[in-house]
């Protein structure tokens, strides 16, 4: 079982639809919860964080983290043709020996015009 | 601008030769990390370093070795042991210590193909 499993779509959707992308995890311990899109053929980019069980909104996103279910999502509002791209959840382990991240796989998503 | 760069962009070899791909930061980070990218696999980790002259091995090592001399740099050697070594190759950083520390800023990508 991988640490961390998500639906790689593609998803497909009319631009103003509400999207949610998941992802579920497995590992108790992992600590901080980010979401990051990646354009085609770019690095990743940072788009939200969190460290605690709820809700994070930022503009049209919002993160939601359930510790209980081990389970995290990304919700975007009013979705644009420009929020085309792919979005991967990525988690954070906080021991002292590595600080790096251990990614799903990514959902791909497609907003059309 | 602060930022990572990676070059090149684009990269070929032939199989059998070593390849080093370059990662430039000057955002002052301490932590530096190379991750591997293959479609329908998310990112999986090469190598990372915490501090300068000091690096540990992440999920997916052998094949690869790097090396940190200075702050800003953290180039990674593809070597001819890789055995699958066509893939997407990111670079990212990120503050060692701090409420930051947890942000990774990733480089542009270097798309190696090994024919």
């Amino acid at each position: 079982q991988k640490e961390v499993e998500q639906d790689p779509g593609p998803l497909s959707v009319p631009e103003g639809a509400i999207v949610s992308l998941n992802c579920t995890y497995s590992n108790s311990a992992f600590q901080y919860f980010m979401w990051y899109r990646q354009y085609s053929r770019k690095g990743p980019e940072l788009l939200m964080y969190t460290y605690s069980s709820g809700n994070k909104e930022d503009g049209r996103f919002t993160a939601q983290v359930d510790k209980s279910s081990k389970y995290i999502s990304l919700f975007i509002r009013d979705s644009q043709p420009s929020d085309s791209a792919t979005y991967l959840c990525a988690i954070l382990l906080m021991d002292t020996g590595r600080r790096a991240l251990t990614f799903g796989s990514g959902t791909r998503l497609q907003v059309q015009p | 601008d602060g930022g990572i760069t990676q070059s090149p962009k684009y990269l070929f070899r032939k199989e059998g030769q070593n390849v080093t791909l370059s990662c430039e930061q000057n955002l002052n980070h301490d932590a530096m990390y190379w991750y591997r990218q293959d479609p329908g696999q998310g990112l999986r980790l090469i190598y990372y370093s915490q501090i300068v002259n000091d690096f540990q091995k992440g999920d997916i090592a052998e094949g690869y070795s790097v090396s940190r001399e200075k702050k800003e740099s953290f180039p990674l050697t593809v070597t001819s042991a890789q055995k699958n070594p066509t893939a997407f190759y990111l670079c990212a950083s990120s503050a060692r210590t701090g409420v930051f520390s947890y942000e990774q800023y990733f480089g542009p990508g270097t798309r190696l193909t090994v024919t």
